[in-house]
């Protein structure tokens, strides 16, 4: 495997259930991200990890609550989600948090709350 | 003030013609800028990435840098229906408040054919 992985690739979710989404880096970067995109719409910055600190969290919605146990591996839990948080959620990574060297993202998950 | 201000477009080029996307950023201390891709559904993918004022260029594709007018844009020549996406210009933070890479709102393209 190599690059960010992201499973699973599409999920469908009832507003009572809890699920989690997965990310995987092996590209040894030292910090992580998840994104929301809407339809449409620009990428909207949910989480920042760096050595598996969370760094930043910018006014999420505790119904979305993020895990980074080691520095390749990043969660975002998901539970009582509404139907507007249907979208594409992306997993990204970098060398470092100040993004000399860019992002990498995975593949994304297609998230439908029902 | 938006820290990076893209055109939202949808930009329309017939097929064969140059492409120009463009792109302004508010942090003068910024260091690294990127172009990436996006088809509908589909995740970013870096396709350019500049650090030096002036043009890079990388086959179709040149980047051009302007850190005096805070200005960086993307050629595309040669268009082919299979550019039409949107393409986000995405800029370091210059190390001050702004500690991470700040995403454009994406311009979108269309070539057509």
């Amino acid at each position: 495997e190599t690059g960010v992985t992201q499973t699973p690739r599409h999920l469908v979710m009832g507003m009572t259930n809890k699920k989690s989404l997965k990310c995987e880096q092996h590209l040894g970067h030292n910090a992580m991200y998840w994104y929301k995109q809407s339809a449409k719409k620009p990428l909207e910055l949910m989480f920042v990890y760096s050595l598996e600190e969370r760094v930043e969290n910018n006014s999420v919605p505790s119904r979305f609550s993020p895990e980074c146990p080691n520095s390749s591996h990043l969660f975002l839990h998901l539970h009582t989600l509404q139907p507007e948080d249907s979208a594409l959620y992306l997993c990204a990574s970098s060398q470092e948090l100040q993004g000399l060297y860019g992002y990498t993202f995975g593949s994304g998950t297609r998230l439908t709350v029902v | 003030q938006k820290e990076v201000e893209q055109n939202s477009g949808p930009l329309s080029v017939p097929e064969g013609a140059i492409a120009s996307l463009n792109c302004t950023y508010s942090d003068r201390g910024s260091q690294s800028f990127f172009w990436y891709r996006q088809y509908s559904g589909k995740s970013p993918e870096l396709i350019m990435f500049i650090y030096s004022n002036g043009d890079k260029e990388d086959g179709r594709f040149t980047a051009q840098l302007n850190k005096a007018s805070q200005y960086v844009s993307l050629l595309i020549r040669d268009s082919q229906p299979s550019d039409s996406a949107t393409y986000l210009c995405a800029v370091n933070g210059g190390g001050g408040a702004t500690n991470k890479l700040i995403f454009g709102t994406g311009t979108l393209l269309a070539v057509q054919p």
